[in-house]
């Protein structure tokens, strides 16, 4: 089973911010790599796909990058709306397909 | 709009069974591949398994955690998804969500209590 492992845990930043947040694989998933955002309450809402595609009606401020095992999400310019956790999925070739832990934006 | 429903959970005793729903509008369901993801109170996500279309041969496949205790079955017919649940153990409890291949679209999730 592919392991993801996010970092940090949690993240306190002000709105305006610049934030890059990161998933690592134990193994190579290729750019099968999802990132969600999910708020209390709520369930989670695909960000960016395929490591680097954004998901329709994603604000342009959100971005992925990163390939094999090592990823990044980056939010250019923190919003309100923004603060929330984050989780990354691989989805390589066969299932389990794994969520790491977690990132938790909170404000600052 | 494409809209997932989850139905079915509730409160039930450790060893019991429960069988939850997902009903599926706005697109084509007998082509589409189905997640089911699982959030205990105040944790993560986990990934709980998923079903291909009967056109890519209807396989399901499984977490570990619920191997051998959970199935996943679909009724084109009805647009429905199934999360048929047996032993069910304290760790089952948690909101369980139905989900499309790609994660785009996710119901609103049902909530399972395990305890006694």
């Amino acid at each position: 089973e592919i392991v993801l492992t996010q970092s940090p845990a949690t993240l306190s930043l002000s709105p305006g911010e610049r934030v890059t947040l990161s998933c690592r694989a134990s193994q190579s998933v290729g750019s099968y790599l999802a990132w969600y955002q999910q708020k209390p309450g709520q369930a989670p809402r695909l960000l960016i796909y395929d490591a680097s595609s954004r998901a329709s009606g994603i604000p342009a401020r959100f971005s992925g990058s990163g390939s094999g095992t090592d990823f990044t999400l980056t939010i250019s310019s923190l919003e309100p709306e923004d603060f929330a956790v984050y989780y990354c999925q691989q989805r390589s070739d066969w299932p389990p397909y794994t969520f790491g832990q977690g990132t938790k934006l909170e404000i600052k | 709009d494409v809209q997932l429903v989850e139905s079915g959970g509730g409160l039930v005793k450790p060893g019991g069974s429960l069988r939850l729903s997902c009903v599926v509008s706005g697109f084509p369901f007998s082509n589409a591949w189905i997640n089911w993801v699982r959030q205990a109170p105040g944790k993560g996500l986990e990934w709980v398994g998923r079903i291909k279309s009967k056109g890519d041969g209807g396989t399901t496949h499984y977490a570990a955690p619920v191997k051998g205790r959970f199935t996943i079955s679909r009724d084109d017919s009805r647009n429905t998804l199934y999360l048929h649940m047996n032993s069910l153990k304290i760790e089952d409890t948690g909101v369980y969500y139905c989900s499309t291949e790609v994660g785009l679209y996710w119901g609103q999730g049902t909530l399972v209590t395990v305890s006694s």
